[in-house]
Order: structure tokens, then sequence, then C-alpha cells
């Protein structure tokens, strides 16, 4: 099946500091979403972007799909911005089933 | 709009017994999914329903694991008889329906029912 990579597994920044999450995928995709999940375990949807560039307040995010990856990226981070990012893909056309990377955990320190 | 609601947020069982999980998606969502996550594991895929039909099973570890939608409304999932590598995290998402519509692959999840096997 698919294989995804996201790199790194670990980051700690200092508030207000940049970041770029990165996900490398091993198909051709049909459907990449990024998800955080919050302190409290909840999955949220951030983008669905199986292509092109997307941006939302202060975080945006790019797949090259072709290159068959994804990047996420977090400007002016925040406390709250603390917790694990996810990727996850579907192969192809017909599935419904996401794959999901092992994510990257996010610690932003005040 | 109401989001997708699983309950409980937490359950304790001892080895061998018997526990429901309980999603309820977004209205008008025809898709849903049962994922789930053990310790140390990626978020694995468990089933899709569309509406009262199981679409896809494949990932149902177990016959110990049993998923119905009744009336193509909430969902549940038992574990019967539950054991010690059952615990985790098990997540529900739901989604519209639409072949090859852009809308159906955005799948919003619930904050996910916590089980924990003794």
């Amino acid at each position: 099946g698919i294989q995804v990579e996201q790199s790194p597994p670990d980051l700690i920044l200092q508030e207000g500091a940049n970041s770029t999450l990165r996900c490398n995928f091993s198909d051709s995709v049909n459907n990449l979403q990024w998800f955080h999940q919050n302190p409290w375990g909840q999955l949220i949807n951030l983008f669905y972007i199986p292509s092109g560039t997307k941006q939302n307040g202060r975080l945006s995010a790019t797949t090259v799909a072709t290159e068959r990856y994804s990047l996420l990226y977090i400007s002016s981070s925040q406390t709250t911005d603390s917790g694990v990012y996810f990727c996850a893909v579907v192969p192809g056309a017909g599935s419904y089933q996401l794959t999901f990377g092992k994510g990257t955990k996010l610690s932003v320190i005040p | 709009e109401a989001g997708v609601t699983q309950f409980p947020s937490h359950s304790v069982i001892e080895k061998g017994q018997t526990v429901t999980l309980r999603c309820d998606p977004i209205s008008g969502h025809d898709n849903l999914y049962w994922y789930r996550r053990v310790m140390g594991k990626e978020i694995k895929f468990l089933l899709h329903f569309v509406k009262e039909s199981k679409q896809d099973e494949s990932g149902m570890p177990n016959n110990r694991f049993l998923a119905e939608r009744t009336g193509g409304t909430y969902s549940t999932l038992k574990v019967q008889p539950a054991e010690l590598e059952d615990s985790g995290v098990y997540f529900c998402a739901s989604s519209q329906w639409g072949q090859g519509w852009a809308g159906a692959n955005v799948l919003t999840f619930g904050a996910g029912s916590r089980l924990t096997v003794l």
C-alpha cells in the first residue's frame, strides 16, 4: 500500500517562530488532508489539498502532486498550535481509505 | 452545524467484557468511517459505511469487532470480547456522498473514544 512519511517527528518552537512540516507519499493521490490533533485528542481538519496551495490565517499548505510531497507552513506560532499534525492520503480513484502518517508532534513554548 | 459526536469519550473495561462505541455523524452525511489508533501506531482505517451499507470493511481486525449503522444515521462499533490489544482511540468520521466529488473526500472527524482494556 501507499507509504506516508512525515518529518520531523518532533519539533519544539519558541512562540512567534515559523515552521515547515513535510509529508512525503509513495504514490499518486486523489485526496490529501492535513489534520491537527489538539491536546484533547480531537482531529481538526486543516486543509483538503490534493494539489496546489491554500492559506487559512497563519497556516498554509502546498502539495506538489507530481513530486509526491506536501508542506504545511505555520507562521508566528502560538502555544495553541501545539499538538500532533497528521498528513493523510487516499491513493488513486475509487477508494475512500485515508492512510495516515505517524505525525509531527509540535510543542510551542512561551 | 453540529460536528461528529462520539461517546463515550473514555471507557475502561476488563479483558473479556463488551464495549459499544457510538458515533453520530454530521446530519446529511452518507459516508461514515471508523478509524483507530492503538498505542504507538498510526491511525488506521477500520471500515466505511455508505448510508446503512458496509462499503469497505477490510480494516476490521477480526470478528470480535462488529459495526452497524441501522437506518443510515448513527453507527455503533461493538468489541466483544475485548482484549488488551484493543486499547486505543477509536475515531469516527463522516463526509458527504458524491462519487468523484471533492466534498466526498473531505472527512470530518469526531473527538474519538478512548478505550482502555485492563
